[in-house]
């Protein structure tokens, strides 16, 4: 029930493309849900986060959609640059994310020019 | 601000011996949690804590593994006796006060620990 399930394990988009990574979750009481970008090498950076009570926040090029009922959320990148190739990691807490983050697996995310 | 640091950033270390792992948080936060990445994994959570308390182990191995936040200093993850399954990414991040904007986790480099 603390799984955060997430697909698909690699992505490959062409430039200008939208970048679609999908995660579901089973507990709840998850109430905090972001998304981190990690580089290799890097730590996961911070990218963009939603919490259950609206259905989709966006932050320039990059959207979160969340389906409480389903208990499933998305990020979208809109127009995929090389730069975004990365690793993408969702994740879900408990009590406004002041406890343990719950990751997905991570998508490779590749960017062809 | 500073952001999350961490040291060393690579470290070797034969079977048996000892590994600490060091974290300083971002300016203004009290919270720490440590997290671990084994190759072509997710992170996975290891211990939560708040300067000199404890709140969540339940990640952390039962035997070798031992999380401190002193009063002064940094956070201090030690591993003892490690073995080559301990080699993994460790990664730090911190969040400030529980308050209504401040729950955001903020990670550091990590440490690559590497057990020969």
């Amino acid at each position: 029930q603390q799984q955060v399930k997430q697909s698909p394990q690699s992505l490959i988009v062409q430039k200008g493309g939208i970048s679609i990574i999908n995660c579901a979750y089973e507990n709840t009481a998850f109430d905090y849900f972001p998304w981190y970008q990690q580089f290799p090498g890097k730590g996961p950076a911070l990218l963009i986060a939603i919490r259950p009570d609206v259905s989709e926040k966006k932050e320039g090029r990059f959207t979160i959609s969340f389906n409480k009922s389903a208990k499933q959320f998305s990020l979208h990148i809109m127009d995929s640059q090389p730069g975004d190739s990365a690793t993408y990691f969702c994740a879900a807490s408990m009590q406004r994310g002041a406890q343990k983050l719950v990751f997905g697996q991570g998508t490779r995310l590749t960017i062809n020019p | 601000n500073a952001g999350v640091m961490q040291n060393p950033r690579h470290l070797v270390r034969r079977r048996g011996q000892e590994a600490r792992l060091r974290c300083s948080p971002m300016k203004g936060h009290s919270h720490v949690y440590w997290y671990r990445q084994l190759p072509e994994e997710g992170l996975k959570f290891m211990v939560y804590l708040q300067k000199e308390n404890i709140i969540d182990e339940s990640g952390m191995p039962k035997e070798r593994f031992s999380a401190e936040f002193p009063k002064e200093g940094p956070s201090i993850l030690r591993i003892q006796q490690v073995v080559r399954g301990d080699s993994a990414a460790y990664f730090c991040a911190s969040s400030g006060p529980l308050a209504e904007s401040s729950y955001e986790q903020y990670f550091g480099p990590g440490t690559r620990l590497t057990v020969t």
